[in-house]
C-alpha cells in the first residue's frame, strides 16, 4: 500500500530557530514530491521536487529530494511566528494520485 | 488568482441526513478533487474528476458520491449522514497536464449529530 510519512508528528520551537521536517514515501509510481504550508483552512503550494539532490528554495524556506533513500526534507531557518502551521508532504504517482502525509503541526514561540 | 470555494465553512446535519457540499473553481481546471482531513490521518482522497461528468473513486469512497455536471462545479453527497463522517471536507482543483499543483478551497468543517 502507498504511504507517505511525515515526522515529527508535531514541533514546538523558539523564534529564531531552525527546524528540519521530514518526509518519507512508499508508492508505486513516483511522478513527484509536493510541500505545502496549511493555516487556518485551505493548504497552500511551496515546493515541487522531481529530482535527487536539487535543491528548491523560497526565502527562508528550502526542499531537497532523495529518490534513492525516498524522502525528502523541508528547511525553515530564521523561524517566524507567521511559521505557525501544519506542513504537508504529498507524493505524486503517475495517473496523477496525490497521496498525502498526516502532516507535521509546527508551533513558533516568539 | 485562483479561486476555489466551498459553500459552506461550518455545517452541522443530523444522523441519515442528506448532505450536499458543493465547490467552484474558476480557472477553468480539468481536474478536481474532494478529500477529508482528520487529526492524524492528513488529507484522504474520496473521489476525483478529470472532466465533465467523469469521477473516479479515490480512497475512502464509501458513503459518498459526487456529481461533476458542469466544469466549474464539484458536489459531494453524503447520501445518509452518520457520525463517522464528521471531519473537514477539502475541496481541490488542478490542470490536467501540470496536475501536481492543486488549489485547494477553505474548507467545510462537517459535524454529524
Amino acid at each position: 500500500e502507498d504511504k507517505v510519512v511525515q515526522s515529527p508528528l508535531s514541533l514546538v520551537v523558539h523564534e529564531g530557530d531552525t527546524v528540519t521536517l521530514n518526509c518519507s514515501y512508499e508508492v508505486t509510481n513516483f511522478r513527484s514530491l509536493l510541500w505545502y504550508k496549511q493555516e487556518k483552512k485551505a493548504p497552500t503550494f511551496l515546493f515541487m521536487l522531481t529530482s535527487s539532490g536539487i535543491e528548491k528554495k523560497s526565502g527562508r524556506l528550502s526542499s531537497i529530494l532523495d529518490k534513492k533513500e525516498l524522502f525528502s526534507i523541508l528547511n525553515i531557518t530564521a523561524t517566524q511566528t507567521g511559521d505557525s502551521a501544519i506542513y504537508l508532504c504529498a507524493v505524486m504517482e503517475y495517473g496523477n494520485k496525490l497521496v498525502f502525509g498526516a502532516g507535521t503541526i509546527l508551533r513558533v514561540k516568539s | 488568482d485562483v479561486k476555489v470555494t466551498q459553500s459552506s465553512r461550518y455545517l452541522v446535519k443530523r444522523t441519515g441526513e442528506k448532505v450536499f457540499l458543493e465547490c467552484v473553481q474558476d480557472m477553468d481546471h480539468e481536474n478536481m478533487f474532494w478529500y477529508r482531513q482528520d487529526p492524524g490521518l492528513g488529507l484522504r482522497l474520496i473521489y476525483f474528476s478529470y472532466d465533465v461528468k467523469m469521477k473516479e473513486k479515490g480512497d475512502i469512497p464509501e458513503g459518498y458520491s459526487v456529481s461533476r455536471e458542469k466544469k466549474e462545479r464539484f458536489s459531494l453527497i453524503l447520501e445518509s449522514a452518520s457520525t463517522n463522517q464528521t471531519s473537514m471536507y477539502l475541496c481541490a482543483s488542478s490542470w490536467s497536464t501540470g496536475g501536481e499543483k492543486l488549489f485547494f478551497g477553505s474548507g467545510t468543517q462537517l459535524s454529524v449529530l
